[in-house]
This record gives structure tokens, C-alpha cells and sequence, in this order.
């Protein structure tokens, strides 16, 4: 059991809309990061949230957002798509810190039209 | 700036062999950690060893391990008696305690053979 579920699992949008993706973690994981992953790369670190607030930020412009709620689900928020936002986005929440490496979710693949 | 570089994009052993994935890194961290991910099919990124880059003594994980050369900056993973189920990508990953953030390197496909 990985303690971390993404939904969806896959999601087809049009270009220009908008898409939320969820995740939920164990009870406890007080720190959440979401990645983005194209094909045959490595993630990419877009934010981090510790007690539903952003605490890390990577190259990603704004109109990638987030959310993390009490009961430790989060969501990520991507407005105005684009044809490379298509990738694997990755959810992955830590119960006792980032030194000791965080937990998965499986992602959800978003393919932009 | 912190950078994880995976130069095999390809790997293959065969199963009961052993084989060893490279990875450097370059960081002005202090607090510094270092992860080695499998990421099968499944999709989901799978921690099979950390590190922390201050203790020179190299990780153990039953029959991974890691070959730690803080003066070079390499953090290599070694796959011991390589069984089937360990044909996945791996990523060599690092991160710093200050941002929590992780830098994946390229990722690296190992194909095991029977």
C-alpha cells in the first residue's frame, strides 16, 4: 500500500481549459509536492505545500496553482492548457520530512488536444 | 543550482548478475540528500535507497546498494542477484532538507534478461 492515490488515473482535456487533478495522502504526510513528467524524462518539481501553504515553487508559470487541505488531500489547478502540459503528474506527500524521501501516487496522464 | 545527471539511458544485465546504475550530482547544499527511484510500468516512483550526502558511509538496501564518492559526487546504485522484477526506469534523485524539493536526473531503463 503506497498511501498515496491520485485521481484520475487518465484525463483527455481540450487546449485552453481548465483541469484539476487530486491527490490524497496518509493522515499525517504534512508536506505535499507535485512533479510533471513528460515522456521519457525525469519529473520536474513544480510546488510543494506544508500545512496548506506553498513552500516551494519551480519553474512553472502561475497558472499552474495549488491547494492542500486539512484532512492532507491536495489538488493541482492548470489553467488555460497547453499542448505541453501533457505529461504524468506525479503527487508525492512526506510523513516525516523530505530528508527521508517521499511516497507516490501513481499519477494521473493528462493528454492536452 | 543543483544538478542530477544520469548518463545510461540504457542498461541490461542479465537475471543473477549484477549491475551498477551511475548517477552525479552538483549542489552547494549541506544538508543533502540523495534518493534512488524505480519507476516501473505502474508509473509509480518507488524509493529503493537514500543517502545522506554528509555520512560517508554507503546505504544498504538488501541487494541494492550504493557506491558514494562525495569528492567526485557520484552516487551509483548497484542491483545485486538482479531478478526479473527489477526491469523498470530508475531515477537517481537529490534533494536538500531547505527546499524539500527533489532533482531527478534523466532516468536510466534497465532490461533484465532470463
Amino acid at each position: 500500500e503506497t498511501g498515496v492515490t491520485q485521481s484520475p488515473t487518465h484525463l483527455i482535456k481540450t487546449r485552453g481549459q481548465q483541469v484539476t487533478l487530486r491527490c490524497s495522502s496518509q493522515s499525517g504526510h504534512n508536506t505535499v509536492s507535485w512533479y510533471q513528467q513528460a515522456l521519457g524524462q525525469g519529473p520536474q518539481f513544480i510546488f510543494q505545500y506544508y500545512r496548506e501553504e506553498e513552500n516551494g515553487r519551480g519553474n512553472f508559470p502561475p497558472r499552474f496553482s495549488g491547494l492542500q487541505f486539512p484532512n492532507y488531500s491536495s489538488e493541482l489547478n492548470v489553467n488555460a492548457l497547453e499542448l505541453d502540459d501533457s505529461a504524468l503528474y506525479l503527487c508525492a506527500s512526506s510523513l516525516q520530512g523530505p530528508n527521508y524521501g517521499y511516497t507516490f501516487g501513481s499519477g494521473t496522464r493528462l493528454t492536452v488536444v | 543550482a543543483q544538478t542530477v545527471t544520469q548518463s545510461q539511458p540504457e542498461m541490461s544485465v542479465q537475471e543473477a548478475e549484477t549491475v551498477t546504475l551511475s548517477c552525479t550530482y552538483d549542489t552547494s547544499e549541506s544538508d543533502y540528500y540523495l534518493f534512488w527511484y524505480k519507476q516501473p510500468p505502474s508509473r509509480q516512483m518507488i524509493l529503493v535507497i537514500r543517502q545522506e550526502a554528509y555520512k560517508q558511509q554507503n546505504a544498504t538496501e538488501n541487494r541494492f546498494s550504493v557506491n558514494f564518492q562525495k569528492a567526485a559526487k557520484s552516487f551509483s546504485l548497484k542491483i545485486s542477484d538482479s531478478q526479473l522484477g527489477d526491469a523498470a526506469m530508475y531515477f537517481c534523485a537529490g534533494g536538500s532538507s531547505n527546499t524539500g524539493k527533489l532533482i531527478f536526473g534523466q532516468g536510466t531503463t534497465l532490461q533484465v534478461k532470463p
